[in-house]
């Protein structure tokens, strides 16, 4: 079935450097992929998406990449805050018109000041 | 600003009970999701409804069942409450043709 692993399950980071988290599509069908954010004791939010038409986006410090061929993509955060500290999810979807969202396991990230 | 509320923020019950876990949403959003969170396992998806009287089972439907019939309000049942049920509970909705899914604050159940 549709399957989506994330990597790593938890990422601890200095303030100010990066943080990259990869995740793996099963299903070569998908062809949207969100990131939500969700901090402790809060809702999960969508910080940034693509389509399988575009191989990268950037919205600020944060950016994904997507590779079909190897049914990856990753979020790349630059200049870490700590603000950033929450635990990431990716998702994958395939069947556009009802939204049916598979998650990867989700990645904790710290960012230590 | 989307908003999606569920009808308890933490729940305490027995095994065996019949629990009903509520979610609305003010946006006349046609697309409503129950999912549950786990650690280490991400969320799962357990039944979705893509309009009034529709549903849609998920990746783990097995002891739960769902009703929709507003187009606002999407409630999770679970018929027999068991200890394996205990969890995190997210409901999320989504405008017809919009990519954006809104979550609640979710519902911690803990099932005795």
């Amino acid at each position: 079935g549709e399957n989506v692993e994330q990597h790593p399950s938890t990422l601890s980071v200095q303030e100010g450097d990066s943080a990259v988290i990869k995740c793996t599509y099963s299903d070569s069908a998908s062809n949207y992929f969100p990131w939500y954010k969700q901090e402790l004791g809060k809702r999960p939010q969508l910080i940034i998406d693509i389509r399988s038409n575009v191989g990268e986006k950037k919205d600020q410090r944060i950016a994904v990449t997507l590779n079909k061929t190897a049914k990856h993509f990753s979020l790349h955060i630059t200049e870490t805050q700590p603000e950033d500290s929450a635990v990431y999810f990716c998702a994958a979807s395939k069947r556009w018109n009802t939204g049916k969202l598979i998650f990867g396991q989700g990645t904790t990230l710290q960012v230590k000041p | 600003d989307v908003k999606v509320t569920q009808s308890s923020r933490y729940l305490v019950k027995r095994t065996g009970e019949k629990v009903f876990l509520e979610c609305v949403q003010d946006m006349d959003h046609e697309n409503m999701f129950w999912y549950r969170q786990d650690p280490g396992l991400g969320l799962r998806l357990i039944y979705f409804s893509y309009d009034v009287k529709m549903k849609e089972k998920g990746d783990i439907p097995e002891g739960y069942s769902v009703s929709r019939e507003k187009k606002e309000r999407f409630s999770l049942i679970l018929e027999s409450a068991s200890t394996n049920q205990t969890s995190m509970y997210l409901c999320a909705s989504r405008g017809q043709g919009k990519e954006t899914q809104y979550f609640g604050p979710g519902t911690r159940l803990l099932v005795l």
